[in-house]
């Protein structure tokens, strides 16, 4: 099955720096990589998501780059605001069918961006 | 657009109660609802995945007796927790997926809010 690498676990950076969060995966039959904001005691939601036929996609200040080669993809994030302030986790999956893909999720990357 | 609401948001119950929760997509169709589990500063763990009119999968290590998984209808699943146990006290999170051909075409998992589970 698939496994998912997320690294750093924690990451604290100054108001106005950049955030990057990597990830790695092991089945190359994942074509599918979310990346989920989950603040504390809520859902996780959704913010960026990318597939395997772009190598990079970018919403405002963040940013998604995947290098399908190296089974890699990591989130930048620009300019950071305290309320980036939360627990990202990045995920991977094969859509090799129309339903029951199950998401793989890293372990998640707690970002504290300080004022 | 799609919305998935959780009920209850929060529930304290006895050692040796069942619990159940519910899970429903409002404003689509999912064919697919996946059960996750998730521990304090941990990340989400999948339980099972359930398709409507079918029985659950569940991944290694989940207790099917445990944790019945009932998929009734193409807008809700539930999960009751049998026999609660202290340790069974965790943050209990449904998602709904159309599928490919559904709401948004990406197969989006659409995530409840969550239910935080205590066993005294």
């Amino acid at each position: 099955g698939e496994n998912v690498e997320q690294h750093p676990s924690t990451l604290s950076v100054q108001e106005g720096d950049s955030a990057v969060i990597k990830c790695t995966y092991s089945d190359s039959a994942s074509n599918y990589f979310p990346w989920y904001k989950q603040e504390l005691g809520k859902r996780p939601q959704l913010i960026i998501d990318i597939r395997s036929n772009v190598g990079e996609k970018k919403d405002q200040r963040i940013a998604v780059t995947l290098n399908k080669t190296a089974k890699h993809f990591s989130l930048h994030i620009t300019e950071t605001q305290p309320e980036d302030s939360a627990v990202y986790f990045c995920a991977a999956i094969p859509l090799i069918k129309a339903a029951g893909n199950k998401l793989t999720f890293g372990g998640g990357t707690r970002v504290l961006v300080k004022p | 657009g799609a919305v998935v609401s959780q009920h209850p948001s929060r529930v304290i119950c006895k050692s040796g109660t069942s619990v159940k929760i519910e899970c429903r997509s409002l404003d689509f169709q999912a064919t697919t609802m996946f059960w996750y589990r998730q521990f304090p500063k941990q990340s989400l763990m999948l339980m099972a995945t359930s398709n409507e009119g079918s029985k659950a999968t569940y991944e290694q290590g989940v207790e099917k007796d445990k944790f019945l998984i009932n998929h009734a209808s193409l807008t809700l699943s539930t999960l009751t927790v049998t026999s609660a146990h202290p340790e069974d006290s965790s943050f209990y999170i449904c998602s709904a997926s159309p599928g490919l051909a559904g709401y948004s075409g990406r197969n989006e998992q659409f995530f409840g809010p969550g239910t935080r589970l205590t066993v005294l």
